[in-house]
């Protein structure tokens, strides 16, 4: 298994520019997320789904939106970029079995200038 | 939202010392994940740890739930240690599963 993999790795944007971070797991979890880091700090949730056509809120949603048309896919998206939106992208996965153990793609450096 | 604070915020060992890491939660919680983030970033799991002790080679962690605490032990430390360690609390909601994380600890293992 390739596990959590996430497109691009790096980009940097200009500020009103929009664009779409792909994220793909092949374990077939129900359950994917999408987090920010910022410098120095911890992740914060953006947006959660818990199977295809279901998606939520985290803690910090504005500016964002997802979908998720398929199992494998959560497609996070941005539209009109703003430099508070410079950070770390994760992409996580998990099923909901007994244990909810998270698994993180390699994450996306995004820049907005 | 439940709170979390990991201590310290930046440790500096000399490799071969032992060290220990905190994390507390403001907060019952489902369970609780520990992570490494290497210099490159990368995310890797270490423990998934609600309760009870687990051993992974040099590192091993320690839940105590009831008492709203986790510890990270790190036994002769290596420079490939180095790197942030995360704590992160689950919670369980009607919308699914949250984590929730600590801002991390700073480690630098020096040769």
């Amino acid at each position: 298994n390739a596990g959590v993999t996430q497109t691009p790795k790096f980009r940097i944007l200009k500020i009103g520019q929009s664009m779409t971070l792909q994220c793909t797991q092949d374990m077939n979890h129900n359950y994917m997320y999408w987090y920010r880091q910022d410098p120095g700090m911890g992740l914060k949730l953006i947006y959660y789904s818990v199977g295809a056509g279901i998606t939520d809120k985290g803690e910090v949603p504005n500016g964002y939106n997802v979908s998720r048309s398929t199992t494998e896919d959560f497609p996070l998206r941005l539209e009109l970029a703003a430099p508070s939106q410079t950070s770390v992208y994760f992409c996580a996965s998990t099923v909901a079995t007994a244990s909810y153990e998270q698994y993180f793609g390699p994450g996306t450096r995004l820049t907005v200038t | 939202g439940i709170q979390v604070e990991q201590s310290p915020p930046d440790l500096i060992l000399q490799e071969g010392a032992n060290s220990t890491l905190r994390c507390n939660f403001s907060d019952s919680v489902n369970n609780l994940q520990w992570f490494h983030q290497n210099p490159w970033g990368q995310l890797i799991n270490l423990f998934y740890i609600p309760s009870g002790t687990k051993q992974n080679g040099r590192l091993s962690a320690t839940t105590v739930a009831t008492e709203r605490y986790s510890l990270l032990y790190i036994s002769s430390s290596q420079t490939t240690d180095s790197g942030v360690y995360f704590c992160a609390v689950e919670r369980w909601e009607t919308s699914g599963s949250r984590l929730t994380f600590g801002e991390g600890t700073q480690l630098t293992v020096n040769p």
